[in-house]
């Protein structure tokens, strides 16, 4: 496959450590957030969501962290395995008329050594 | 099919060539989005469809950029004359509801494309 995450933020873990990635948004009025995994050659895939009304929501060894005071979401995953090793991308939803979108962070690197 | 087909999945184009990129959507989604993906960053959108009408268009970077979705189900984002910067992974995403959001939305594995 073809590498998605040249010239990108890098996180290097060890397999079994907790990852921490984060991500700062924009818009202030964003009430809906996801998280996504692209593999190399792969289109984004959905990890876990969470909504302004939430801090915080846990899916099977992932977490979503939101600070709405400073626009900051964070994805933790534990106990990393190699399996995980991909570009992690935040997402904001963007209200239109009848209709939404995503605008999508610059993302993250996650390489995991076994 | 299973999920959102894109075809071709690599495509290499010289300088000034039309390109046609092909998109099949989860059956029956209404929705149906086009982003650009360049080499180190995120996704970014181009261009919306609910059904068979183009409801967004305002990511389409100029006027080269045409796409169309005529019987609301199969979408081409087709390229005219293309440029270099043109050269990124195009990604389409199909929805069963009017959002590219939660579990309801998939990505195809998107076309690279190469002008040279």
């Amino acid at each position: 496959g073809e590498s998605v995450g040249l010239h990108l933020p890098t996180l290097s873990v060890q397999e079994g450590d907790n990852s921490i990635i984060n991500c700062a948004y924009s818009n202030s009025a964003s009430d809906y957030f996801i998280w996504y995994k692209q593999e190399s050659g792969k289109g984004p895939q959905f990890i876990i969501d969470i909504r302004s009304n939430m801090d915080k929501r846990q899916g099977q060894r992932v977490t979503v962290l939101l600070n709405k005071t400073v626009k900051h979401l964070s994805l933790q995953i534990a106990a990393t395995q190699p399996g995980d090793s991909a570009v992690y991308f935040c997402a904001e939803k963007e209200e239109n008329s009848g209709y939404s979108t995503l605008t999508f962070g610059k993302g993250t690197m996650l390489l995991v050594s076994p | 099919g299973a999920g959102v087909s894109q075809s071709p999945r690599y495509k290499v184009a010289k300088r000034g060539q039309d390109v046609a990129l092909r998109c099949d959507p989860i059956s029956g989604h209404v929705s149906l989005f086009w982003y650009q993906q360049a080499l180190g960053q995120g996704p970014e959108f181009l261009t919306y469809f609910q059904n068979e009408a183009q409801l967004d268009k305002s990511g389409l970077p100029s006027d080269r950029f045409f796409a169309e979705r005529p019987e609301g189900s199969v979408s081409t984002l087709k390229i005219q004359r293309t440029q270099q910067e043109d050269s990124a992974v195009y990604l389409c995403a199909s929805s069963s509801g009017t959002g590219v959001f939660g579990t309801e939305a998939f990505f195809g594995q998107g076309t690279r494309l190469t002008v040279v």
